[in-house]
């Protein structure tokens, strides 16, 4: 069973260019979040993907996007980046179906953003 | 205020030392509460995982929930090196899917 993995480790960015983050969640799960995690901060929801819709966003502008692929794979994107976006981006991973109250979520190891 | 409180430490404990890790939360509707445990560039890893209030243990680890006071706490039994770690505590509704409301983290070092 593979774990969750995320591309690219380390990405360093300037303000207002746009970037792409990519998670390939667990095998058999059909559920994938993100969550930004700011040093000494614990991660922050951003949003979460069932089945290729999103279910459910958190408090983050629209800025930030994202996709779910058949494979169940995930992109992040972020367009017009500032200095506050500079975080550990965590995707996580999970096998349910909607409304369920939750279920264990894998996360990978992160992708590591500096906006200059 | 955040809805999840938590002393981000550093707590810094000897080898065998019983660790007490605890969080507060101000949202009544979260049902189910977990803990983490990050290693310094990695990504978190889920420790304990409960629903309602109660307790549970698992080998060295018990998570306890006290929903009446809005407190949890996970306690560590003869803490090794290896368990120096950033803890997490994490919470979420019955009907928010998987969305995961954490604590800011402390940062425990035990010391050979």
């Amino acid at each position: 069973e593979t774990g969750v993995t995320q591309s690219p480790t380390h990405l360093i960015k300037t303000r207002g260019q746009q970037v792409t983050l990519r998670c390939s969640s667990q095998s058999g799960h059909n559920t994938v979040s993100w969550y930004q995690q700011a040093l000494g901060q614990g991660p922050q929801f951003i949003f979460q993907y069932y089945r290729e819709e999103e279910n459910g966003r958190g408090n983050f502008p629209p800025r930030f996007s994202g996709l779910q692929f058949p494979n169940y794979s995930s992109e992040l994107n972020v367009n017009a980046l500032e200095l506050d976006d500079s975080a550990l981006y965590l995707c996580a991973s999970s096998s349910e179906g909607r409304d369920w109250g939750t279920d264990t979520q894998y996360f990978g190891p992160g992708t590591r953003l500096t906006v200059l | 205020q955040k809805e999840v409180e938590q002393d981000p430490g550093p707590l810094s404990v000897p080898e065998g030392a019983i660790v007490s890790l605890n969080c507060t939360y101000s949202n009544s509707a979260f049902q189910y509460f977990m803990w983490y445990r990050q290693y310094s560039r990695k990504g978190p890893e889920l420790l304990m995982y409960t629903y309602s209030s109660g307790n549970k243990e698992d080998g060295r680890f018990t998570a306890q929930v006290d929903k009446s006071s809005k407190y949890i706490s996970l306690f560590i039994r003869d803490s090794q090196p290896s368990d120096s770690a950033t803890y997490l505590c994490a919470m979420s509704g019955l009907n928010a899917g998987n969305m995961l409301t954490f604590g800011g983290g402390t940062r425990l070092m035990v010391k050979p």
